[in-house]
This record gives C-alpha cells, structure tokens and sequence, in this order.
C-alpha cells in the first residue's frame, strides 16, 4: 500500500465549483505540503503544516485553502475554481529532524477547470 | 531571476553515455540541496541528497560547489530506465524548498 495517497487521482470540473483534494498517509510524518506543478515551471508551493496547529501560506496561495484534519490527513480546497487552477497537484509529506527535509510525494491529483 | 535554474533539456544520449546536468542557485544562505526524479506524470522520489564534499551512489554522482552555488548530477553508463525528468531541489531555512523545473533525459537503444 501506498504510504501517501491521495483523492481523487483525477477530476473535471466547471469554473466556480467548489472542489477538494485529499491526501493521508501513513508515513507518521508531522509535516505536511500541498503543490502544483505547471508546464516548465515546476512544483510551486501552496500551502504547507509543520503539524495539526500549523499551517502557512506558501508562495501561491491565492485562490486555495487548507485544512489539517489530523497529523494524517491535509486537504487542499479550490472554492471558487477557475481554469487557471487547471494543473497536476502532489501532496507530500517530511519528518522533522535535523537538518534535511526529504519529502515523500503521492501520486498527484490532475485537475482540468472548464 | 528563478532562485533555482536548469537547463530544461532535453537531453538525447545514446545508452552506455555520460550525461551531466547542473542546477544554480540564487539563495547563498541554502542548506540543504537535492536531486529527485519524475517519470512522466509520476510523482517526484527523492535520487539523493547532495553533500558538500560530494557522494556517490551507483551510477550517479552529486556534486556541490558553494562558492558557484551550483550543483551537478553525473549518470555514468546510461540506461533505458534513466529517462526521466531530473529536479534540483534546494532548501532554506528549515523549511522553504524551491524546486527547479527540471531537465529531461532521454535515453535511447
């Protein structure tokens, strides 16, 4: 089994929806992060929770919220979606330590916005 | 300037090559530096982290170069299954990761 998954793995929808990507995992890692990943520009940061009290804005942020349910669960919300958002999403997580951050990603969320 | 750079590729090399990738920097104050690999509409996994004094694992080599502020990638003895999009990852701080965006390899018979 996967130890990050995440849901749906893909989903359509119209601008001005409301939609909500899932991510869990089993790693019993504290440290959480939503990204998009666009065409040449790489993974960018969304948002991202050191733990269940934490939670930070990461550097495109506009347009998405989060919620941290449990050390295991961070969903990403679009609550108004517009085609722009249209783009490969990835949930990782990290285990805080000292000095390295390696993260461990799903397997993405593709989402088209009509 | 992107605070994370590569040259998008791609690359074409036959198998058996050598293929060298370099990643820069802009953030002197970066600590922590990384290679991972995505195959096509995979996630990213971690390939190994990079080490001021350089590290070996395999095939694959990192290097870093602090007073450039760049690190590379060295693939010896090309395989098929090399082919891959290769991102330079470089943490700050703790916590703020930038990714690169990454360079393509295709390895070909």
């Amino acid at each position: 089994d996967a130890d990050v998954t995440q849901t749906p793995r893909n989903r359509i929808t119209k601008t001005g929806k409301r939609i909500m990507l899932e991510c869990s995992q089993t790693k019993g890692h504290d440290r959480m992060y939503w990204y998009r990943q666009d065409p040449g520009l790489g993974l960018r940061l969304i948002y991202y929770s050191f733990d269940v009290k934490d939670i930070n804005k990461g550097e495109i942020s506009d347009g998405y919220s989060v919620s941290r349910q449990a050390q295991a669960k961070f969903s990403l919300s679009l609550e108004s979606a517009i085609p722009n958002q249209t783009a490969l999403y990835f949930c990782a997580t990290s285990l805080t330590s000292g000095g390295t951050d390696t993260q461990y990603f799903g397997p993405g969320t593709r989402l088209t916005v009509l | 300037r992107k605070e994370v750079e590569q040259d998008p590729g791609p690359f074409n090399v036959p198998e058996g090559a050598t293929v060298a990738f370099n990643c820069t920097y802009s953030n002197s104050a970066s600590q922590s530096f990384f290679w991972y690999r995505q195959d096509c509409r995979k996630e990213p996994k971690l390939l190994m982290s990079v080490y001021s004094s350089g590290n070996e694992d395999g095939r694959f080599t990192a290097q870093l170069n602090r007073a450039s502020q760049y690190i590379s990638l060295l693939i010896r003895d090309s395989k098929l299954s090399d082919s891959a999009t290769y991102l330079c990852v470089v943490m700050t701080g703790g916590f703020k990761t930038i990714f690169g965006a990454g360079t393509r390899l295709f390895v070909k018979a």
